[in-house]
């Protein structure tokens, strides 16, 4: 099994350019999640979908995030116009409670820096 | 709501050393128990789980016991090598995988 895979690995853009992560959940996961990780304050869940549909976007910071989940082997996290605060290590996870896998998965996150 | 709170360190242990990273939660019902470990420049791995009271997770010489009686969870490894210097997070989650908490990470370091 391929693990959760997140692309790019790392991303430098500057202040006010669109940034698209990607995500690739472990194949059969139902549930995918969206955390944000700075020093400051450190894991954030920002985002997820029960079988492609998002459930719970509460932690969605601001409108300039929105996030897709298009087919069930696929999700992005947008972020139009980024901004220096965005900078963080962004993480994709996935779990799948129907086949008892109730423990989520991490991928080896996205870092981005936006100066 | 459910939450984690864990000892927020640093620690910092010499080699050989015996291990403790507390952890006690709040939920309602019967969650499920994590320990995650994240190594430099990595995402979160699962180090070891529990799903009902009393039982005990261990993976790699760690180990944690479900506690329902006093809603904790601690980590505890006889002891450590350089290798396990990382950030440890305790977590839970419902039953239905729902409902994740994250507590904020404990950065162990360990010194040859």
């Amino acid at each position: 099994d391929a693990g959760v895979i997140q692309s790019p690995r790392h991303e430098v853009t500057e202040m006010g350019q669109e940034v698209t992560l990607r995500c690739k959940p472990i194949s059969g996961h139902d549930y995918l999640f969206w955390y944000r990780q700075t020093m400051m304050r450190g894991l954030e869940l920002l985002i997820y979908f029960n079988n492609n549909v998002p459930i719970d976007d509460s932690g969605m910071p601001e409108d300039r995030f929105s996030a897709k989940m298009p087919n069930a082997s696929f999700s992005t996290l947008k972020i139009q116009p980024s901004e220096p605060r965005d900078s963080a290590v962004y993480f994709c996870a996935s779990s799948s409670p129907a086949r008892a896998h109730v423990e989520q998965y991490f991928g080896p996150g996205t870092r981005l820096t936006v100066t | 709501g459910n939450s984690v709170t864990q000892m927020e360190g640093p620690v910092t242990l010499s080699e050989e050393a015996f291990l403790t990273i507390n952890c006690t939660y709040t939920a309602t019902g019967y969650p499920s128990l994590f320990w995650y470990v994240q190594y430099p420049g990595e995402g979160l791995q699962l180090l070891l789980k529990a799903t009902k009271a009393d039982d005990k997770g261990s993976n790699k010489g760690f180990e944690a016991t479900y506690r329902k009686e006093t809603t904790s969870f601690h980590l505890e490894k006889g002891s450590v090598q350089v290798s396990d210097s990382a950030v440890y997070f305790c977590a839970l989650c419902d039953n239905y995988g729902q409902n994740f908490v994250f507590g904020p990470g404990t950065r162990l370091s360990v010194l040859p």
